[in-house]
């Protein structure tokens, strides 16, 4: 069965980046799109930029633009999102998500925290 | 950008038909995914294309699409309807930019 599996919680001061992890199973990773939305808590769905797993080409959201980078490693069928320069309102939950048809499949969620 | 817009809210009573607007600038030439989101969980896909239903999700869930605005039908809703939910599409205008709409509480009175 189809499984995204994301890393666990992070918390970072203002400044630091952080990076999420990915781990897709039970389909041919390089064979989906995978997507990156944040929620920020209480906030709604925001789409952050996409990665072609076979490719590596990406686009990212203009909002993210020079702070967002978008890789995986197929060897390990594992995508990632790094954020730099975090900000307090980057606190979020952030969900990968694997597209088909519209998102088919999502991630738990990781929720990153900000905080001085 | 292209900015996709839903009312806060809509309430509905058990059994009655809740109906979720989406509106954009010419909506209509887009397709229209619709998610549902629980307190919690991820969200899920309930539908793609405009109109389509993923296996699994009840015939109760339907979808339309024109003009400048897009509408995701719940019939005979039910508690476990209760829920946020999002539409999404795809901004071809936009270097290939993926929006989702501001959100709807659906409220089950």
């Amino acid at each position: 069965q189809v499984q995204l599996v994301q890393s666990g919680a992070e918390v970072k001061k203002p400044g630091a980046s952080v990076k999420v992890s990915c781990k897709a199973s039970g389909y041919t990773f390089t064979g989906y799109y995978m997507h990156w939305v944040r929620q920020a808590p209480g906030q709604g769905l925001e789409w952050m930029g996409r990665i072609n797993p076979n490719s590596g080409g990406t686009n990212y959201a203009q909002k993210f633009q020079g702070r967002v980078t978008m890789t995986r490693d197929t060897s390990i069928s594992t995508a990632y999102m790094e954020l730099s320069r975090l900000r307090s309102d980057d606190t979020a939950v952030y969900y990968c998500a694997r597209e088909a048809i519209g998102y088919d499949y999502w991630g738990q969620g990781t929720l990153v925290t900000v905080s001085s | 950008s292209y900015v996709l817009t839903q009312p806060p809210s809509v309430s509905v009573a058990p059994g009655k038909t809740a109906r979720i607007t989406c509106g954009g600038n010419n909506i209509g030439s887009k397709s229209v995914h619709w998610y549902q989101q629980k307190p919690g969980q991820a969200p899920v896909l309930v539908i793609y294309y405009d109109s389509d239903r993923p296996s699994g999700i009840p015939e109760r869930f339907s979808g339309s699409n024109s003009g400048n605005t897009a509408t995701l039908t719940i019939s005979r809703v039910e508690a476990g309807d209760e829920a946020d939910y999002y539409c999404q599409v795809w901004d071809s205008s936009s270097d290939h930019c993926y929006v989702f709409g501001t959100g709807t509480k659906v409220t089950v009175l």
